[in-house]
């Protein structure tokens, strides 16, 4: 199995400009994730989806940050227009998760190798 | 909301020292996973623990889970240079990583 799949790995962009992160989770994985890490903020969720559908988005920073899965096998997270303090690392991270009467019992999550983006 | 926080920060310890790290909610956990990221890579998924009291081991590394489901810790025994890193625990109700605990092991 090839993992998650983030492209591009890196991303240097002026403010501004749109930019436009993907992911493709692991096959047959119906969670995806999309996390953003800095030194100050750590390891934040932005936001989550279980089989296509936008579960919580309350991490989101603005209506700048968009996220879409169009179908099972690919994500995307979008910043428009893009400013200095987005510059983090986006990781991608997909799992199997499991609903139960409202409380979720996930299984693992598979991270991908990240993006760093540099907004300057 | 429900916070996760993690101590200590940073740990520097000898190769050979054992270690310990805490990772404490602010709410009630379903359940808890413990993920670890070298330096430059990603979270890489280590264990996960559901049942309160629970304590599970993997080779030098032994993880627990509080009786009250509330905390959990992770204890290296004898540290190597390979365990160079940051160790975090995870909420899995809301996904919220904690805040992370920077280990460095001087050889």
């Amino acid at each position: 199995d090839a993992g998650v799949i983030q492209s591009p790995r890196h991303e240097v962009t002026e403010m501004g400009q749109e930019v436009t992160l993907r992911c493709k989770p692991i096959s047959g994985h119906n969670s995806l994730f999309w996390y953003r890490q800095t030194m100050m903020r750590g390891l934040e969720l932005l936001i989550y989806f279980n089989n296509n559908v936008p579960i919580d988005d309350s991490g989101m920073p603005e209506d700048r940050f968009s996220a879409k899965m169009p179908n099972a096998s690919f994500s995307t997270l979008k910043i428009q227009p893009s400013e200095p303090r987005d510059s983090a690392v986006y990781f991608c991270a997909s799992s199997w998760d499991q609903g139960l009467g409202g409380s979720y019992h996930s299984y693992e999550q598979y991270f991908g190798p990240g993006t760093r983006l540099t907004v300057t | 909301g429900q916070q996760v926080m993690q101590i200590p920060q940073y740990q520097h310890v000898q190769e050979g020292e054992d270690f310990t790290t805490y990772c404490n909610s602010s709410t009630t956990l379903s359940n808890i996973q413990w993920y670890k990221q070298r330096p430059g890579g990603h979270p890489v998924f280590l264990i996960q623990l559901v049942k309160s009291g629970e304590v599970k081991k993997q080779k030098r590394l032994t993880f627990q889970f509080g009786e009250a489901k509330k905390n959990s810790s992770l204890h290296i025994t004898a540290t190597q240079t390979t365990d160079v890193g940051t160790y975090f625990c995870s909420g899995t109700y809301k996904y919220i990583f904690g805040t992370g605990t920077r280990l460095k092991v001087l050889a």
